[in-house]
């Protein structure tokens, strides 16, 4: 089993719907989740982190953390063009010392 | 956010020749600072974690002696591809840890390709 997994997508929506994306993690220790957003051809830049279960918002982003079930999950509402990018769940499993685990990414599509 | 800066944004060698990229943190003391490459089309692999003034951790399958990591002060790390090939050739990324369970902020990449 993979450290980090997430559905592979890609993933279509049209413009101005909610995109659901979800991600699960192995090492039940894990403390701190995070997701990144990543153009073609760039760095990621972090939309949210999540350290407590429950809802997390952040303008039209919302995190969603359940550690019993391991899970983690984006949703962005009112989708734009512009978050048409692979978004990258992210854990950081600490061991003696931090370590962040990506997961592979899904790829998402808002079409106009 | 943390900024972090790194260089250069690409380069092209040739094949056996050793390349350096630099990673500074511009507004945070890092002890610790990650390295990581993603290939086209794949996530982010962790390779290596910077730890200044000690050696470097380096994931499984990473050869130490090809990655020269260095963490000689509290705001930079360089990482040296030593005898470069082809198949290095990819999108490096490093990050500073600021601790304490805080998001990891990126320097913007460096694209290395070795013909």
């Amino acid at each position: 089993q993979k450290e980090v997994e997430q559905n592979s997508g890609p993933l279509s929506v049209p413009e101005g719907a909610i995109a659901s994306l979800n991600c699960t993690y192995s090492d039940r220790g894990s403390q701190s989740f995070f997701w990144y957003r990543q153009y073609s051809g760039k760095s990621p830049e972090l939309i949210m982190s999540i350290y407590s279960n429950g809802d997390k918002e952040d303008g039209r982003f919302t995190a969603q953390l359940n550690k019993a079930s391991q899970y983690v999950s984006l949703l962005i509402r009112d989708s734009q063009p512009s978050d048409s990018a692979t978004y990258l769940c992210a854990v950081n499993r600490k061991t003696s010392y931090d370590k962040v685990i990506f997961g592979p990414g899904t790829s998402l599509s808002v079409i106009p | 956010g943390a900024v972090v800066s790194q260089h250069p944004s690409w380069v092209i060698c040739k094949s056996g020749t050793s390349v350096k990229i630099e990673c500074r943190s511009l507004d945070f003391q890092a002890t610790t600072m990650f390295w990581y490459r993603q290939f086209p089309k794949q996530s982010l692999m962790l390779m290596a974690t910077s730890n200044e003034g000690s050696k470097a951790t380096y994931e499984q399958g990473v050869e130490k002696d090809k990655f020269l990591i260095n963490h000689a002060s509290l705001t930079l790390s360089t990482l040296t591809v030593t005898s470069a090939h082809p198949e290095d050739s990819s999108f490096y990324i490093c990050s500073g840890d600021r601790g304490q369970d805080s998001p990891l902020h990126f320097g913007n990449g460096t694209r290395l390709t070795v013909t």
